[in-house]
């Protein structure tokens, strides 16, 4: 069975600084990973998806990485916001039909 | 919200009885899913979708059942709700089964007292 984990559980930034947040797996036969955000007691938010051919994906601010070999995929935010304080879920799709996530990363970004 | 609505929003019901949340999609996708999101546990796979009246089970499906009559509606039900089953759920739709992404409602926050 596939298993993600995030490090850290927390992490608490000034704003403005650039940020990595971590996903490590261990079953590299993945269809694609995908990145959410989750604010409290809200749905998730698809950040980006990276399919399994891909290396990397951007989108504004955010930049995902993939490393199947490696079994690791990164998240950067750059120029962090307060805003950016949430939940920040990644999931990876082994088969057809199921997500397996992280626990996540809470982070904090102090104005 | 990618077209997805979930009912309800907030449910507390009694030990014993049954429950049935409803997930409604506006965007026509052939996959549904149900998961359950706990603390230290992260979102895991009840039940899926990936037709009309064709389902199939996730890791945690014991003491739940899903039906889907129509493309737009996955509805799950807690046959006998006990405690062990508070938890927030959601619904996530796909349109492909590999490669494509994941769209997830706003969640139904249950408890069972």
């Amino acid at each position: 069975k596939q298993e993600v984990t995030q490090i850290p559980a927390a992490l608490s930034v000034p704003e403005g600084e650039n940020l990595v947040l971590n996903c490590s797996f261990t079953d590299s036969a993945i269809y694609n990973l995908q990145w959410f955000r989750q604010d409290p007691g809200k749905g998730l938010t698809s950040l980006l998806l990276i399919q399994s051919s891909q290396r990397e994906q951007t989108s504004g601010r955010l930049n995902a990485s993939l490393d199947k070999s490696s079994g690791r995929s990164t998240l950067y935010i750059a120029a962090s916001q307060p805003g950016d304080s949430a939940t920040y879920l990644c999931a990876l799709q082994t088969g057809a039909n199921n997500l397996f996530f992280g626990t996540g990363t809470r982070l904090t970004v102090i104005p | 919200d990618a077209g997805i609505t979930q009912s309800p929003r907030h449910k507390v019901t009694e030990t014993g009885t049954p429950v049935t949340l409803r997930c409604h999609q506006t965007e026509n996708h052939r996959y549904m899913y149900w998961y359950r999101q706990d603390p230290g546990h992260g979102l895991r796979l009840i039940h899926y979708s990936y037709g009309v009246k064709d389902t199939d089970k996730g890791e945690v499906s014991d003491g739940y059942s899903v039906s889907r009559s129509k493309t737009e509606d996955f509805l799950l039900t807690l046959e006998s709700a006990t405690s062990s089953q508070t938890s927030v759920y959601f619904c996530a739709i796909r349109q492909g089964s590999s490669g494509a992404e994941a769209f997830f409602g706003q969640g139904t926050r249950l408890t069972v007292v």
